[in-house]
Order: structure tokens, then sequence, then C-alpha cells
């Protein structure tokens, strides 16, 4: 596709369930992002990917989050025993290489009853 | 902490009118980034801005970067029911990931 992908665009889960959210990038973009927005606020920054590295995932908020880009293009954001708190919408940004335009997808919105 | 702050938080204004938003922080940014993101998409960038002092204009929209590089504005003239939606200010750490204010809700009723 011309964007960049994300699935599912809704996902609703039950508290304590693991999820997984994709990302497909634009091709041939090496940056990717994850961010994860709140009703009425900007993006926060969760995960940063330059290849199949992160380079920088200060932004994930605990140890039950975690970011793989195996091959450097689709990315996979997983939640374990997901909470409440968790409910975002997630959103996935890629661009051509760093400090280039980045380019989001429609995002995940996540709900956790 | 917010590195950026954007006011006001909330905008609703009739079609026609003026308006500006603002962007501030306390840290000097190599540049900054104008987003608009309406419901149910993704951020869209609307510009970037590099230099202390720079006007960048886009149809209606006047964005301007303070001398200082600490802050920026989005001036919008003769609003349209089709400008409504959240503006985001952005500035980039170095070479690596971007960091968002928390936007400025605008509604811009016919």
């Amino acid at each position: 596709g011309a964007g960049v992908s994300q699935t599912p665009s809704n996902k609703v889960t039950e508290k304590g369930k693991y999820v997984e959210l994709r990302c497909d990038p634009i091709s041939g973009h090496t940056a990717l992002y994850w961010y994860r927005q709140s009703l009425g606020q900007g993006p926060e920054f969760l995960i940063y990917f330059q290849g199949t590295g992160a380079a920088d995932d200060s932004g994930l908020p605990n140890d039950r989050f975690f970011a793989v880009r195996p091959e450097g293009s689709v990315s996979t954001l997983k939640i374990q025993r997901t909470e409440r708190g968790d409910s975002a919408v997630y959103l996935c940004a890629s661009s051509l290489q760093m400090n280039t335009e980045a380019f989001f997808g429609q995002g995940t919105r996540l709900t956790v009853v | 902490t917010q590195l950026l702050e954007q006011s006001p938080q909330f905008l609703s204004i009739q079609e026609g009118e003026n308006l500006t938003v603002y962007c501030n922080s306390s840290s000097v940014f190599s540049s900054l980034q104008w987003y608009r993101q309406e419901p149910g998409e993704g951020p869209v960038l609307l510009v970037t801005v590099v230099t202390g002092g720079e006007v960048k204009k886009l149809k209606r929209l006047t964005f301007q970067f303070g001398d200082a590089r600490k802050d920026s504005s989005l001036h919008i003239t003769a609003a349209q029911p089709g400008d409504t939606g959240l503006y985001l200010c952005a500035f980039r750490r170095g070479n690596n990931d971007m960091r968002f204010g928390a936007g400025t809700r605008l509604t811009v009723k016919p």
C-alpha cells in the first residue's frame, strides 16, 4: 500500500489478556515509531526503530510493553497482562530515514474492559 | 514534564474568523513541526520551521518560529469548517524521535 497500515483498526480485550498490534510501514522506510494517544492528548512517544534495532525505547511505560521489528519492515507492539489504563489509540509512523518527514497510520484503538 | 506547551487547549470559533494558536517551551529547538490530526486519523505534517524568526505560509495558514527558537505560532485567516481538527506542535530530539505537545483542538462552526 501507499501509506502506513495498522491492524487491527479496533481491538477490544479483557483485562489481563495479551495483545499484539501490527504496523506495516511505507516500503523502504528505515525509521519506525510507535506512539500512544489518549483522548484529548497529543501522541506520547513509546519506541523508535532504526532498521531492526530499537534506537530508543525510553517511552515504553513498563515491562509489559515490548516491540519488535525483526526484518526491518513490519513491527509488532506487544502488551502483556493488559490493564484498563492501557486503553488508547496506538499510532505508528515511518520515515525514509532519520530526520525526514514521518507519515502516520490511522492507529489502532485499543479498549481494555 | 511537558516540554512543549500548547495554548489554548480548546478553541471554538465561527467560520470566517481569524485565530492564533501557540506552542511554547523553555528549551531551544533546532526545528519545530506543526501537524494537524482529524478524528480517526493519524497526524499529518503541515510544516517544519527551522530558522529563528522564520515565517512560512500554507494557503490561509501562517507559521512563525520565534527568534530564540523556543516558541512558534500558527495563525489561520478566515477559518473554514474544514480547518477543524487537533493542531499539534512537535520537535525532533537530534536525529531521533519526535515529541509532541498536547495540542489545540479547534472547532470551526459553519
